[in-house]
């Protein structure tokens, strides 16, 4: 398996842009989450998704991010329009629950807003 | 509410041993932990699901106190492949899985 594929791997964009970042999930996996990673704040659970439903997006810090999985083996994380505290590295990460055998996260998105 | 890790940062020598706490005010049900290096993603490591359970992984061996609410991450005998950050994750009732602010470890020759 190729693991959790996670593109682009960096992205730089000007203030007031869209940002779209893209995550395939690891096959077979039912559980995909968006985390969002800073000095500042360690690792943040943006939303997660369960069997590709939103199940908790009290994380997503304000109405400029949208999360959609919309089938199994894609999500996309957008912000519109970006500023630069969204400046962070984003992660996204799979797993099987009930049964978690721990998360299996991508290479991350380093994500710079100039 | 995120666990508290300690100690924030450690460094050691080639061959000392180590010990990472992780501490919540919740009652858990599950404790992971995870290797993050520099530039790269968070692996990882392994999962205690029960209380009392000890679970080791060549020389990184972990126990979980489920009435202590913690868990403490060992590294024995360390090699500079062990250098990086470690995080704890805890599952609670009520409250989704969430990462602790992770302890910078640093072997050196």
């Amino acid at each position: 398996d190729a693991g959790v594929i996670q593109s682009p791997r960096h992205e730089v964009t000007e203030m007031g842009q869209e940002v779209t970042l893209r995550c395939k999930p690891i096959s077979g996996h039912n559980s995909l989450f968006w985390y969002r990673q800073t000095m500042m704040r360690g690792l943040e659970l943006l939303i997660y998704f369960n069997n590709n439903v939103p199940i908790d997006d009290s994380g997503m810090p304000e109405d400029r991010f949208s999360a959609k999985m919309p089938n199994a083996s894609f999500s996309t994380l957008k912000i519109q329009p970006s500023e630069p505290r969204d400046s962070a590295v984003y992660f996204c990460a799979s797993t099987s629950l009930p049964n978690n055998y721990g998360y299996t996260f991508g290479s991350g998105t380093r994500l710079t807003v100039v | 509410q995120q666990p508290v890790q300690s100690p924030q940062a450690v460094i050691l020598r080639e061959g000392e041993d180590a010990v990472i706490n992780c501490s919540s005010s919740k009652a858990l049900y599950s404790v992971h932990w995870y290797r993050q290096k520099h530039g790269e993603a968070p692996v990882f490591l392994m999962i205690l699901l029960k209380g009392g359970e000890q679970k080791g992984h060549e020389k990184i061996s972990a126990s979980f106190n489920e009435k202590k609410q913690q868990s403490s991450l060992y590294l024995t005998a360390s090699q500079l492949s062990y250098s990086g950050t470690y995080f704890c994750g805890t599952g609670s009732v009520g409250q989704n899985f969430v990462f602790g602010p992770g302890t910078r470890l640093s072997v050196l020759p």
